[in-house]
């Protein structure tokens, strides 16, 4: 089964320092990828995905990620965090293409020291 | 820009009771899910639908929850009877999945905080 792995559970960065969230996925099949940000009580809000169309991947905020099949990985990063990016982020991964049903990561929190 | 609407925000309730959690998803949308959030187990998945149809509720605590969509336009999760475990954050999303054609990300709603006593 699909699974996805984030690796660290909490980083912390300085304002204005590169931000990198590691993110891994299982299956040799590319699925779809997703990131999430949750501010504290609120919803999760879609930062970017990747539907097999180019590798790197824009999205809100700043943030991109570059899906790598040979590492099954797809890092986010930001090239100079915000005091306004502390938040959980959320790696997610479509079991398959064509079910959709979509399996979370156990969530990074991002800090942002000034 | 469209929002998936859940309510109630909040509900605290006593054990033993039933708690129905409702969800609107986006219209044009075919599949919707339900997630359990705690900081124990983090984001769980209860139950999905694809087209009103429910896809897998393996997730789901079968003996107490129960998940319909009685239109597009609702979706439904109910407790009975509610416990104290079941204390955590309830999330909806919904979001348009064509197959292996497409999938254009899953919009998520703000929740609804259950707090059972």
């Amino acid at each position: 089964a699909q699974s996805v792995t984030q690796l660290g559970s909490h980083v912390s960065v300085s304002e204005g320092a590169l931000v990198l969230l590691r993110c891994n996925y299982s299956s040799s099949v590319p699925p779809y990828l997703f990131w999430y940000v949750q501010y504290p009580n609120q919803g999760l809000q879609l930062l970017l995905k990747y539907t097999s169309a180019a590798t790197l991947v824009k999205g809100i905020n700043g943030f991109e990620a570059e899906f790598k099949k040979s590492e099954t990985s797809f890092h986010l990063t930001k090239p100079s965090a915000h005091m306004s990016d502390a938040a959980e982020y959320f790696c997610a991964v479509t079991e398959t293409v064509a079910s959709g049903k979509l399996i979370f990561g156990q969530g990074t929190e991002l800090s942002v020291k000034p | 820009d469209a929002r998936v609407t859940q309510t109630p925000r909040h509900k605290v309730t006593e054990m033993g009771q039933e708690v129905t959690m409702r969800c609107q998803p986006i219209l044009g949308h075919n599949t919707v899910f339900w997630y359990r959030q705690t900081m124990m187990q983090g984001l769980e998945l209860l139950a999905y639908f694809r087209n009103r149809a429910p896809l897998d509720d393996s997730g789901m605590p079968k003996d107490r929850f129960s998940a319909e969509m009685p239109d597009a336009t609702l979706a439904t999760l109910k407790i009975q009877p509610s416990e104290p475990r079941d204390s955590a954050v309830y999330f909806c999303a919904s979001g348009l999945v064509l197959g292996t054609e497409a999938n254009y990300g899953y919009t998520f709603g703000s929740g609804t905080r259950l707090t059972v006593v």
